[in-house]
């Protein structure tokens, strides 16, 4: 596809579960970053990959968050153990130099 | 210190007015880039416009343009004959060196500033 993709679109999940939040990058963009967004808030860094660099995880707000990039395309951001303060839109950018936003994916903890 | 600043929570604009949306940053790095973004209420985030600190002009995309004043750290939105379709969040954000300074790191996005255009 020509932008950036997320799945899934909508996620609502238990408290306690676990999550698996999949960003697909435009083809070529070395950088890929995270954020999430609370109704009517900013958007919060979560973690950023830049080529084969490490990533940049001083935004990850406890160690129940991680993400990883497989071959240097496709991103996985896990929530393990989830809690209802988790709830939020989880956006995907990739970019060369600027960044372009995937549409994000809602994620609901009851 | 917050790294960007958007000092308008909203604003206000008639049609086919023009609006200045304000956006000041802090940073010591030299070389690092300005960006704008549109977040309508659909919720997607749209580029609109990319200023590099040593581009010496001002970067213009359409009705966007974007007046960079290095000197006071200022990189404010202009969007000319606003257009009720221009109702959105609109968010400043900047991206610096990383600590190494061999790449650029994260995007870091300012608060925000919610526009409203009135028929």
């Amino acid at each position: 596809g020509a932008g950036v993709s997320q799945s899934p679109s909508n996620k609502v999940t238990e408290k306690g579960k676990d999550v698996e939040l999949r960003c697909d990058p435009i083809s070529g963009h070395t950088a890929l970053y995270w954020y999430r967004q609370s109704l009517g808030q900013g958007l919060e860094f979560l973690i950023y990959f830049q080529g084969n660099s490490a990533p940049d995880k001083s935004g990850l707000p406890s160690d129940r968050f991680s993400a990883e990039r497989t071959g240097g395309s496709v991103s996985t951001l896990t929530i393990q153990r989830t809690q209802q303060e988790d709830s939020a839109v989880y956006l995907c950018a990739s970019s060369l130099a600027g960044g372009f936003f995937g549409p994000g994916t809602r994620l609901t903890v009851l | 210190a917050q790294k960007i600043t958007q000092t308008q929570p909203g604003m206000f604009v008639q049609e086919k007015e023009a609006v200045t949306l304000d956006c000041t940053y802090d940073t010591s790095d030299q070389s690092y880039g300005l960006f704008w973004y549109k977040q309508p209420s659909s919720g997607e985030m749209i580029f609109l416009i990319y200023q590099g600190s040593y581009d010496e002009q001002n970067a213009t995309e359409g009705r966007y343009s974007l007046n960079f004043q290095k000197a006071r750290k200022s990189a404010n939105l202009v969007i000319s004959a606003s257009q009720l379709g221009d109702s959105a969040m609109y968010f400043c954000a900047m991206r610096e060196l990383n600590a190494g300074g061999t790449s650029y790191g994260k995007l870091t996005f300012g608060q925000g500033t919610i526009l409203t255009v009135h028929p």
